[in-house]
């Protein structure tokens, strides 16, 4: 089945400490994203790439990097200058281009982080 | 700049009740208009979309119609289940507007619960 799939499902950080989420997608998706979910505060994308290596900052990109060696993967990695990094993370991934009506995001299960 | 704006929650509904979440969108020209549902624990889904002025999108006995004059799209059913408890979310594309990427902008999201 195709899909996008995030582990790990939960993950703790220690402070000081780099963590790194995964994200790969068999839909042969072009773009895929980075999504930062915490309570009534929506969705705030944090990086995106539109083709294989190449990425671009999203609105809340500090503290955050990427990497996209892969159409398939979209490794997000949680660095020590992100302070606050409790939160519900979301990959997706989408064509680009093309009618509006194909544009549609997919997401991933989501991975949750906490600090200890 | 491209923002939605959705109704705050949370919404408790009894089954069979019906169910209206408002979304109001602001954007240049005519953005494709989407809800996502987000059921507890998981990514998001897509639910519905709609690509232009007066287009209902409908899924699942959900409806959502583009109202270009009021810049709106909001969200109804006429009987909801207890199954439909989840988190929705309102959210425009950039896709054609100056984009070929479809950056998604997402509401706040609404949380509903319904009782048996």
């Amino acid at each position: 089945d195709g899909g996008i799939t995030q582990s790990p499902k939960y993950l703790f950080r220690k402070e000081g400490q780099n963590v790194t989420l995964s994200c790969e997608q068999n839909l042969n998706h072009d773009a895929m994203y980075w999504y930062r979910q915490d309570p009534g505060q929506g969705l705030r994308l944090i990086y995106y790439s539109q083709i294989v290596n190449d990425f671009q900052k999203g609105d809340i990109a500090e503290g955050y990097s990427v990497s996209r060696e892969k159409k398939e993967s979209f490794p997000l990695t949680v660095t020590s200058a992100q302070k606050n990094p409790t939160a519900f993370y979301l990959c997706a991934s989408s064509n680009t281009g093309g009618p509006s009506f194909k544009n549609i995001q997919y997401f991933g299960a989501g991975t949750r982080l906490s600090v200890l | 700049g491209d923002s939605v704006t959705q109704m705050e929650g949370p919404v408790t509904l009894s089954e069979e009740a019906f169910l209206t979440i408002n979304c109001t969108y602001t954007a240049t020209g005519y953005p494709s208009l989407f809800w996502y549902v987000q059921y507890p624990g998981e990514g998001l889904q897509l639910l519905l979309k709609a690509t232009k002025a007066d287009d209902k999108g409908s899924n699942k006995g959900f409806e959502a119609t583009y109202r270009k004059e009021t810049t709106s799209f909001h969200l109804e059913k006429g009987s909801v289940q207890v199954s439909d408890s989840a988190v929705y979310f309102c959210a425009l594309s950039d896709l054609g507007r100056g984009s070929t990427l479809g950056r998604l902008y997402f509401g706040r999201g609404t949380q509903l619960t319904v009782w048996p």
